[in-house]
C-alpha cells in the first residue's frame, strides 16, 4: 500500500500553543518525508523534510520527529500564530527516478489570536 | 511565489468537453508532476515528465494525457469531462527527477465541470 495515514483532520489551538500533526505510513521503501503548507487559494509549499536515518530535524518553530519503527512522523509548530492558519500537508516518497510524491489527506490548523 | 506559472488560473466548462491546461515550470527545472487535489481524494500524483519523456504514472484516467515540450513547459489535456472532474489542478517542478529534490508546486487552476 502507497497510503500515508495522517490525523487529526482538523486542528484549532490558542496562540502560543503547540500544534502536533502525526502522520503514518507502511511502505518501508519511501525514504523522503516533506511537510507542505498550503494557504487557500495557493498551492502547497515545502515546509521541512526528514529522512529516515534522522530522528528529529528543526527548522525555526517547526520540528519533525520521525519513528522508523512504529512508522510513524510527527509535524510540531512551536509558539503558533495566527499567520500559520492553513493546512498541511505530510508527503512521502521512495528511492527511484520518479520520486513522486504520495500525500497524506491534510490537516486544516486554525490558530486563535 | 514559487516561480512555477500554470494557466489558465480558472476554467468552467461543461460535460464531456476537452481542456487543456498549462504549466511552464520554474527556470532550470527539468522535471514536471501534475497533481489532482479534489475533497474527497486529497492531494493524488497524477503523472511526470523528465526532460520531455514520461517519468511516472500514478491515478490518471485514460481520458487525461499530458506532454512536455521541449521548451520544458507541459500540458494536460483532459477530455470527456465527467462532473467528478472538477478539482484543483497542481503542477510542480524540481531539478531532476531522482534524489531529494524539493517538488515547487504552481498556483493550480482550478476546474469546474458543470
Amino acid at each position: 500500500q502507497q497510503q500515508v495515514k495522517q490525523s487529526p483532520q482538523s486542528l484549532i489551538v490558542q496562540k502560543g500553543g503547540i500544534p502536533i500533526i502525526n502522520c503514518a505510513y507502511e511502505n518501508t521503501a519511501f525514504d523522503y518525508f516533506p511537510w507542505y503548507q498550503q494557504f487557500p487559494g495557493k498551492g502547497p509549499a515545502l515546509l521541512i523534510a526528514i529522512r529516515p536515518d534522522v530522528s528529529e530535524k528543526k527548522e525555526g518553530r517547526f520540528t519533525i520527529s520521525f519513528n522508523k519503527s512504529a512508522k510513524q512522523f510527527s509535524l510540531h509548530i512551536m509558539d503558533s500564530q495566527p499567520g500559520d492558519s492553513a493546512t498541511y500537508f505530510c508527503a512521502a516518497s521512495q528511492a527511484g527516478s520518479a520520486r513522486q510524491l504520495t500525500f497524506g489527506s491534510g490537516t486544516q490548523l486554525t490558530v486563535l489570536p | 511565489d514559487s516561480g512555477v506559472t500554470q494557466t489558465p488560473k480558472h476554467l468552467i466548462t461543461a460535460t464531456g468537453q476537452r481542456v487543456t491546461l498549462r504549466c511552464s515550470p520554474r527556470s532550470g527545472d527539468l522535471s514536471v508532476y501534475w497533481y489532482q487535489q479534489s475533497l474527497d481524494q486529497g492531494l493524488q500524483f497524477l503523472i511526470q515528465y523528465y526532460n520531455g519523456e514520461e517519468r511516472a504514472k500514478g491515478n490518471i484516467l485514460e481520458r487525461f494525457s499530458a506532454q512536455q515540450f521541449p521548451d520544458l513547459h507541459s500540458e494536460l489535456n483532459l477530455s470527456s469531462l465527467e462532473l467528478g472532474d472538477s478539482a484543483l489542478y497542481f503542477c510542480a517542478s524540481s531539478v531532476s527527477a531522482g534524489g531529494h529534490q524539493t517538488q515547487y508546486f504552481g498556483p493550480g487552476t482550478r476546474l469546474l465541470v458543470l
